[in-house]
């Protein structure tokens, strides 16, 4: 059945490191988020899309962090350079459309920076 | 600014009814939802409620919807094991606004 695909499922890496996490979304959802889910800060929103343009990422430090979309079926999340307190599970999640609320889950991508 | 609010914490013994509560602030929230996480998993959808409406039920499932004082429950009867899981309330005008959720502890 139709899901939401996240790599890699883990990575470990070291400061400094670059780190870049991938997302294959439910095909025909048009909006595409990515959350950062840590136990002090909950879930917290990084960046979303629709129809491939960027719509908010005001949650994402830009010094280091970039999202993009090169195409429907691909998301992408990067950060260079790396630092121990990214370590976080990574999300990424799809909606049809329309803005319904209705979000479809990957399995996450944990980042532990060392 | 708008903001949701849960328990971190809530223990039931298996066969007994949970009752998840949410306080949000938003009152122009149009859907509000009820999201599961089981560990090492994403979230998924477990049901939402649109803002005109004061309860919804779906098999073990009950929502609850207190707009005067802008409250949302959720009530699992006869809990299972299954159940154990985080709980997420969150709240919709034109983009989710989450809990820190709720981690259900079942007592066998």
């Amino acid at each position: 059945d139709a899901r939401v695909t996240q790599t890699p499922r883990h990575k470990v890496t070291e400061m400094g490191q670059e780190v870049t996490m991938r997302c294959q979304p439910i095909l025909g959802h048009n909006t595409v988020f990515w959350y950062r889910q840590t136990m002090m800060q909950g879930l917290e929103l990084l960046a979303y899309f629709r129809n491939r343009a960027p719509l908010d990422d005001s949650g994402m430090p830009k010094d280091r962090f970039s999202a993009e979309m090169p195409d429907a079926t691909l998301a992408t999340l990067k950060i260079q350079p790396s630092e121990p307190r990214d370590s976080a599970v990574y999300f990424c999640a799809s909606e049809p459309g329309g803005g319904t609320g209705e979000l479809f889950f990957g399995e996450g991508s944990r980042l532990t920076v060392l | 600014g708008e903001d949701v609010e849960q328990s971190l914490f809530l223990s039931v013994r298996e066969g007994d009814s949970s009752v998840i509560n949410c306080t949000y602030t938003d009152s122009s929230s149009t859907y509000l939802y009820w999201y599961k996480q089981e560990p090492g998993a994403g979230l998924q959808l477990l049901t939402y409620i649109f803002s005109n409406m004061d309860m919804k039920q779906d098999q073990r499932l009950t929502v609850l919807l207190n707009k005067k004082d802008k409250h949302l429950s959720l009530r699992i009867a006869d809990t299972q094991t299954g159940d154990s899981a985080i709980y997420f309330c969150a709240e919709s005008n034109y983009q989710l606004i989450w809990g820190a959720g709720t981690k259900l502890i079942i007592k066998p």
